[in-house]
């Protein structure tokens, strides 16, 4: 079958820099996607892999090891406003989504 | 508005009646889809679409249809609302890699 998982909830501090983790399963693979959703709000896309390595953008990155079947998505220098759910979804052979249930993260003052 | 439009928000109706879930998309993306979303479950796709009278199944599509006749239209009727169909849809388009998610529509069935 296909899976994704991540972490169901992290806690950080503004200012900080936190790292969420995602391992995937699936049949084939076309790309790993990273998304954000505040509460109550539709899923904004933030970033893309399809080689392996790093991608950053901002105050974001997303790294990719295909071998491993893991990527993570770093965010730093936390602000309030990144309390959010973090969706990991691996695009894949029928170049369909695939998605993980996300990651709540909580920041603290 | 340029975008992605779903209506309604919100919507409450009872065991067995039909629903029509509107999105509409102003980009002319060729690709629509559906998914609903529940707690504890990533989103999962219901149907999606390549093109205008191009549509097919995705995970969890029982007990929903859709149509498309024009490319900024992807409607998603359940035909026979069911309890388990409580869920928040989200439509979405992509002309790409990225995918454009609606606000979403938050439909409990009583």
């Amino acid at each position: 079958g296909q899976n994704i998982d991540q972490p169901t909830e992290m806690t950080a501090t503004e200012g900080a820099i936190v790292q969420i983790n995602c391992t995937y399963q699936t049949s084939g693979f076309n790309g790993l996607f990273w998304y954000q959703q505040h509460a109550g709000e539709a899923p904004t896309f933030l970033s893309y892999n399809v080689l392996d390595g790093l991608e950053e953008k901002g105050r974001f990155s997303s790294f990719l090891s295909r071998s491993k079947g893991y990527s993570y998505l770093l965010l730093k220098e936390l602000q309030m406003k990144d309390s959010a759910s973090y969706l990991c979804a691996v695009r894949d052979s029928n170049y369909q989504l695939i998605w993980g249930a996300g990651t709540k993260l909580i920041i603290k003052p | 508005d340029a975008g992605i439009t779903q209506s309604p928000r919100y919507k409450i109706t009872e065991t067995g009646r039909q629903v029509t879930l509107m999105c509409h998309q102003t980009w002319s993306h060729s690709y629509m889809f559906w998914y609903r979303q529940d707690l504890g479950h990533g989103l999962r796709l219901i149907y999606y679409s390549a093109a205008a009278d191009i549509t097919d199944k995705g995970e969890v599509p029982d007990g929903y249809v859709v149509s498309r006749s024009k490319t900024e239209n992807f409607p998603l009727t359940l035909e026979s609302a069911t309890r388990s169909q409580t869920s928040v849809y989200f439509c979405a388009s992509s002309g790409g890699n990225e995918q454009f998610f609606g606000p979403g529509t938050r439909l409990t069935v009583l």
